[in-house]
């Protein structure tokens, strides 16, 4: 079935330091990519989405690019901020398993220190 | 604004008792979701719903149960037949069932069994 892997967390940085959360997926079928973040206590909020091969999505001086030819979906982040502390989930739909349901990866605890 | 509400933030229970969660939405979205949410881990989909009057499981809705009688509201039932029930539930929403649509989530509900 259609699956998500996030690099195993938590991981700190230092304010302004540069940032990288990998995420590989298994697939078949055009899947649509996504990133949500959750910040403590709260619900997830959209962060970007791509839909097809080669997209770029962008958001808050985050970006990932759909690499289809090596099934991945890294979050970049030149210089993070103490306020970019909160877990990351990457996430696919439209597999052909998953169908229009969403299937996360088990989340990457961000936590930026000043 | 508009957005997704869900109460109780905080909800505790006796071991066999039913407990049902709320969830509303505004958003005049077709398609509803109830998530669970363990340390940890990633989102599992319990049930969602594509439209209402219709409602399908998901991947671990053994212990409980749904209904989507209006558009806006998509109730959960936690059922003593749940044998783990303390979770973080969160409810999301998207405007139809299309694998490239964005799904918006509630701030979640925080259930302990006492």
């Amino acid at each position: 079935g259609d699956s998500v892997t996030q690099m195993e967390g938590p991981v700190t940085l230092s304010e302004e330091a540069f940032l990288t959360i990998n995420c590989t997926y298994t697939a078949t079928g055009y899947p649509s990519l996504f990133w949500y973040v959750q910040y403590p206590g709260e619900g997830l909020q959209l962060l970007l989405k791509a839909t097809k091969a080669d997209d770029k999505g962008s958001n808050k001086g985050f970006e990932a690019t759909y690499r289809k030819e090596t099934t991945s979906f890294h979050l970049e982040k030149g210089s993070v901020q103490v306020s970019d502390s909160a877990v990351y989930f990457c996430a696919l739909s439209g597999g052909e398993t998953s169908g229009s349901r969403l299937t996360f990866g088990e989340g990457t605890q961000l936590t930026v220190n000043p | 604004d508009g957005g997704i509400t869900q109460s109780p933030k905080y909800l505790f229970r006796k071991e066999g008792q039913n407990v049902t969660l709320s969830c509303e939405q505004n958003l005049n979205h077709d398609a509803m979701y109830w998530y669970r949410q363990d340390p940890g881990q990633g989102l599992r989909l319990i049930y969602y719903s594509q439209i209402v009057n219709d409602f399908q499981k998901g991947d671990i809705a053994e212990g409980y149960s749904v209904s989507r009688e209006k558009k806006e509201s998509f109730p959960l039932t936690v059922t003593s037949a749940q044998k783990n029930p303390t979770a973080f539930y969160l409810c999301a929403s998207s405007m139809d069932w299309g694998d490239t649509d964005t799904q918006y989530f509630g701030p979640g509900t925080r259930l302990t069994v006492l």
